[in-house]
């Protein structure tokens, strides 16, 4: 079935630093919609990004992603990291036709000075 | 814009017990959903629904029932309570299904002693 793997677990950053957080994906639809979600402390998730456009960069906030359908990836990257980014992520797939939606099992990120 | 409210926040009941969450959306979004989410697994569907009186169970339906008696809300019913459970229960609504922006509630903190 249908599915999305995440980096896992806690990943620490010293600030001004390069984020990555990898997600891959799983889905026997041609036409996947890819999420990033941020999840603050004592705050509801909220889109990040989104993208079902093949090799397209999409830019939110200072986060980048971009889908590659060959190789099921939509990893989600930012040139330097801050304080302010750390929260957990979740990236998410879903399609248009399809009636489920998957989120991996998150990513925590802390920032550290 | 528009508002998720949950209720209540807090939610400590004893094993065995049935306990009811609520939600409501003002967005007049089609689509509502239920999540659970623990530590290290991410947020896990259990039910949605794409329009009043509709259900559709998630990967974690089992134990749970929910209610869509209105296009504005969407309650979600744990049958027996478990010793010891911890969790946070999400509500999200959207347009429609695919591709669209979930917007998330503050979410429920359910106990159970």
């Amino acid at each position: 079935g249908d599915s999305v793997t995440q980096t896992e677990g806690l990943v620490t950053l010293t600030e001004g630093l390069p984020v990555m957080l990898n997600c891959t994906y799983q889905t026997i639809y041609s036409n996947p919609f890819l999420f990033w979600y941020v999840h603050y402390l004592n705050e509801s998730p909220r889109l990040l990004l989104k993208s079902s456009t093949d090799n397209k960069r999409t830019e939110h906030q200072g986060f980048h992603a971009t889908l590659h359908k060959s190789s099921s990836s939509f990893h989600l990257q930012k040139s330097s990291a801050q304080l302010s980014d750390s929260a957990l992520y979740y990236c998410a797939l879903s399609d248009t036709g399809y009636q489920n939606f998957y989120f991996g099992k998150g990513t925590s990120l802390t920032v550290i000075p | 814009g528009g508002i998720i409210t949950q209720t209540p926040k807090f939610l400590i009941g004893q094993e065995g017990q049935k306990l009811t969450l609520k939600c409501q959306q003002n967005f007049n979004h089609d689509t509502m959903y239920w999540y659970r989410q623990d530590s290290g697994k991410g947020l896990r569907l259990i039910y949605y629904s794409i329009t009043e009186n509709d259900l559709q169970k998630g990967d974690l339906s089992e134990g749970y029932d929910a209610s869509r008696e209105k296009k504005s809300s969407f309650s979600l019913t744990v049958t027996s309570a478990q010793k010891n459970e911890m969790a946070v229960f999400l509500c999200a609504s959207s347009i429609d299904l695919g591709g669209w922006e979930q917007y998330f509630g503050p979410g429920t903190r359910l106990t159970v002693l």
